[in-house]
């Protein structure tokens, strides 16, 4: 069973548009997180949500909107697709929380490409 | 400031030990991260460390913290071809509000060869 599951796998749109991704935990965890990875493979956290509130949120343009309509779930959606937006979006999880030491568990990743 | 370095290639033969390095910036990080991540996969966490710890062991895994010179190492014994993959470096630094958050490295890209 997989642990932490996003969809799509992978997403091609044109610029403009806007597009949701999707992500969903089974592992009973209080916090989950948006991380952006880029084509040099650096991984920079984008948002944190601890039992649906907004916790983190880092130097992202307002164009990205995270939702949270339970524990479970952590959506993405982003309006005004542009070429930059074009990465590789990993949804994770963690069991302890904002205050101790975070063990993350990520799902396997969206590739988005902004065309 | 907050920030994570890693050299960004290692090649070694099936068989050798492999050493990544990892320094940090952050001395309040209290754990220090290695996570392991394979093609078209997300990152799965392969160790962690304890600010106040030197070392630690996980069988093939071994763990270095210099922490007065804030540098993590990851040495990888027996290094075989399915450790072919890229090792994420990360600390757990403070956040405004209490909060945690992780900083990664960039990530070294390991080739483990015949």
């Amino acid at each position: 069973d997989t642990a932490v599951s996003q969809t799509p796998k992978y997403l091609v749109t044109q610029m403009g548009n806007d597009k949701s991704i999707k992500c969903e935990q089974n592992l009973g965890h209080d916090t989950m997180y948006w991380y952006k990875q880029d084509s040099k493979k650096f991984l920079k956290i984008m948002f944190s949500y601890n039992n649906k509130e907004l916790i983190i949120n880092e130097t992202v343009p307002n164009r990205f909107s995270p939702k949270s309509p339970d524990k479970a779930h952590l959506n993405l959606h982003i309006n005004s697709l542009e070429l930059g937006d074009s990465a590789v979006y990993f949804c994770a999880s963690s069991q302890d929380g904002p205050l101790r030491g975070e063990k993350l568990f990520f799902g396997s990743g969206t590739q988005l490409s902004v065309l | 400031g907050e920030d994570v370095e890693q050299s960004l290639f290692l090649s070694v033969r099936e068989g050798d030990s492999s050493v990544i390095n990892c320094t940090y910036t952050d001395s309040s990080s209290t754990y220090l991260y290695w996570y392991k991540q394979e093609p078209g996969a997300g990152l799965q966490l392969l160790t962690y460390i304890f600010s106040n710890m030197d070392m630690k062991q996980d069988q093939r895994l071994t763990v270095l913290l210099n922490k007065k010179d804030k540098h993590l190492s990851l040495r990888i014994a027996d290094t075989q071809t399915g450790d072919s993959a890229i090792y994420f470096c990360a600390e757990g630094a403070m956040f405004s509000g209490g909060y945690n958050k992780l900083i990664f490295g960039a990530g070294t890209r390991l080739a483990v060869h015949p």
